[in-house]
C-alpha cells in the first residue's frame, strides 16, 4: 500500500519568515495531494490540494508544488502569521484511499 | 449544514467493555473512513468504506469492527477495548478517495 513520509516532524519560524513542508510517497497510481491544517484542539480541514497533472498551484501565501518522477510534493507558506501555527498533514491518495504523513508541527513565533 | 457528526466527543471505559463510536454524515458521501490519531504518528487508517455494505481493512484494523448498512453512518465499534486503543479518532467522508475529505470532530477515547 501507499506510504507517505514527511518532514520536519517539527517547524520553528519567525513571523514573516517562509515554512516549507515536504512529503514523499511510495505509490505511482497516487494522483490527488492534499494538504490539511489541524489547529489545537480541532478537526483537520483542508487548505489546499493538487492533483498529478498540475505541478504547482497556489491560494494566496501558500503553494503547494508536485514533482511526480521523483513522488515528492511540497507545502510553501509565505510571509507566516502567528495564526498559521498548527500541524500540517500531507496525504496521498488513490481513488480508493486515502493515507497521510504523520504530521509537521508549525509554530509561527512572534 | 453540510458536516461530519460522531459521538461521543469524550469517552472513558474501563477493558473489555464494549463501545461503539458513531459517525453520520449529511452530504450523500460514498466514501467514510476512520482514523486514529496518536503523537508522532498522524492519521492512521482504520477502516474505510467506499459505498454501503463494502468496507476494507486500512493499516491498524486489529481490534476494531465497523458496518456500513446505510450511506450516511459508519459505525466504529470496539467488542473488547484495550489500553492501547487509548486514542483521539476521527471519522471522515468524501465522494471518493480522491477528492477534500471531511472530518468530524474528534473522539478522544481512554481506556482504563
Amino acid at each position: 500500500g501507499e506510504n507517505v513520509e514527511q518532514h520536519p516532524s517539527t517547524l520553528s519560524v519567525q513571523e514573516g519568515d517562509s515554512a516549507v513542508i515536504k512529503c514523499t510517497y511510495s505509490d505511482s497510481a497516487s494522483n490527488y495531494f492534499p494538504w490539511y491544517k489541524q489547529e489545537l484542539g480541532k478537526r483537520p480541514q483542508l487548505i489546499i490540494d493538487i492533483r498529478s497533472n498540475v505541478g504547482e498551484k497556489k491560494d494566496q501565501r501558500i503553494a503547494v508544488t508536485l514533482n511526480k518522477t521523483a513522488k515528492h510534493f511540497s507545502l510553501h507558506i509565505t510571509e507566516t502569521q502567528p495564526e498559521d501555527s498548527a500541524v500540517y498533514f500531507c496525504a496521498a491518495s488513490r481513488v480508493d484511499d486515502m493515507r497521510f504523513g504523520a504530521g509537521t508541527r508549525l509554530t509561527v513565533k512572534p | 449544514e453540510a458536516q461530519v457528526t460522531q459521538n461521543p466527543r469524550y469517552l472513558i471505559t474501563v477493558t473489555g467493555k464494549k463501545l461503539t463510536v458513531t459517525c453520520s454524515q449529511n452530504m450523500n458521501h460514498e466514501y467514510m473512513s476512520w482514523y486514529r490519531q496518536d503523537p508522532g504518528l498522524g492519521l492512521r487508517q482504520i477502516y474505510y468504506s467506499m459505498n454501503v455494505e463494502v468496507t476494507d481493512k486500512g493499516d491498524v484494523p486489529e481490534g476494531y469492527k465497523v458496518s456500513r448498512k446505510e450511506k450516511r453512518n459508519f459505525p466504529l465499534i470496539l467488542e473488547s477495548p484495550s489500553p492501547n486503543q487509548t486514542s483521539l479518532y476521527f471519522c471522515a467522508s468524501s465522494f471518493g478517495g480522491r477528492t477534500e475529505a471531511f472530518f468530524g470532530q474528534g473522539t478522544r477515547l481512554t481506556v482504563v
